[in-house]
């Protein structure tokens, strides 16, 4: 089955680039890979999404390898309001519906 | 804002009862998204709506979990005869479309707590 890993926790100092990396080596070639994050009895909040390039926003910048199997959220400059639960997801097709697996989350607590 | 609203918050209720969860998505969204949260853990998909249609429900846990959604927009999710193992955070989300690289919105999610 399609599953995504990514590291249970990770720490950064505040205002240090946070790299939360996400394991997803059975994506399809036509699927993106999105990013949220989840702060405390708050629904998942979009960060940012890619399907081959590199992609970013003003919240985050996301590497993605060349093989697509695996990709890297970057937070440039992280607060402690960017402590949370950082999910990725990707979307596997079957049979002409779709399943959306979230990965288990990495824990990331931004340390003053 | 207009986001995705979901009601009730909270919702406690006694094991056997039959409980309804409701989900407004945002305005002109065409998908929503089901999930299940069971503290300290990730997201499990639960089912998605195309429109009115939900293609595949297979993600649900069991035949006593049930999903609608009519008119394109509101959705209710229902629990018959629930069970201790139901209490969890059900988390609704919507997007644009289904299709392409539209990302989802998501409510805060309803607490269900069954005694």
């Amino acid at each position: 089955d399609a599953k995504t890993t990514q590291p249970t926790s990770m720490d950064c100092a505040e205002g240090r680039a946070a790299n939360l990396p996400c394991n997803h080596s059975t994506i399809s070639g036509n699927e993106y890979v999105y990013w949220y994050r989840q702060i405390h009895s708050q629904g998942p909040q979009y960060i940012i999404h890619g399907l081959k390039n590199n992609e970013t926003n003003e919240m985050a910048s996301l590497i993605i390898t060349e093989d697509r199997k695996s990709s890297t959220l970057i937070l440039p400059h992280a607060t402690l309001r960017d402590t949370a639960v950082y999910y990725c997801i990707v979307r596997v097709a079957k049979k002409g519906t779709y399943k959306y697996i979230f990965g288990t989350g990495t824990r990331l607590k931004v340390l003053a | 804002g207009a986001g995705v609203s979901q009601s009730p918050s909270n919702k406690v209720t006694e094991k056997g009862k039959d409980v309804e969860l409701r989900c407004d998505p945002i305005s002109g969204h065409t998908a929503l998204y089901w999930y299940r949260q069971s503290l300290g853990q990730g997201l499990e998909f639960l089912i998605y709506f195309q429109g009115n249609s939900a293609p595949d429900k297979s993600g649900l846990p069991s035949d006593r979990f049930s999903a609608e959604r009519t008119g394109g927009s509101v959705s209710t999710l229902t629990i018959q005869r629930t069970q201790q193992e139901d209490s969890a955070v059900y988390l609704c989300a919507s997007s644009l479309l289904l299709e392409g690289n539209q990302p989802q919105h998501f409510g805060d999610g309803t607490r269900l707590s069954i005694l």
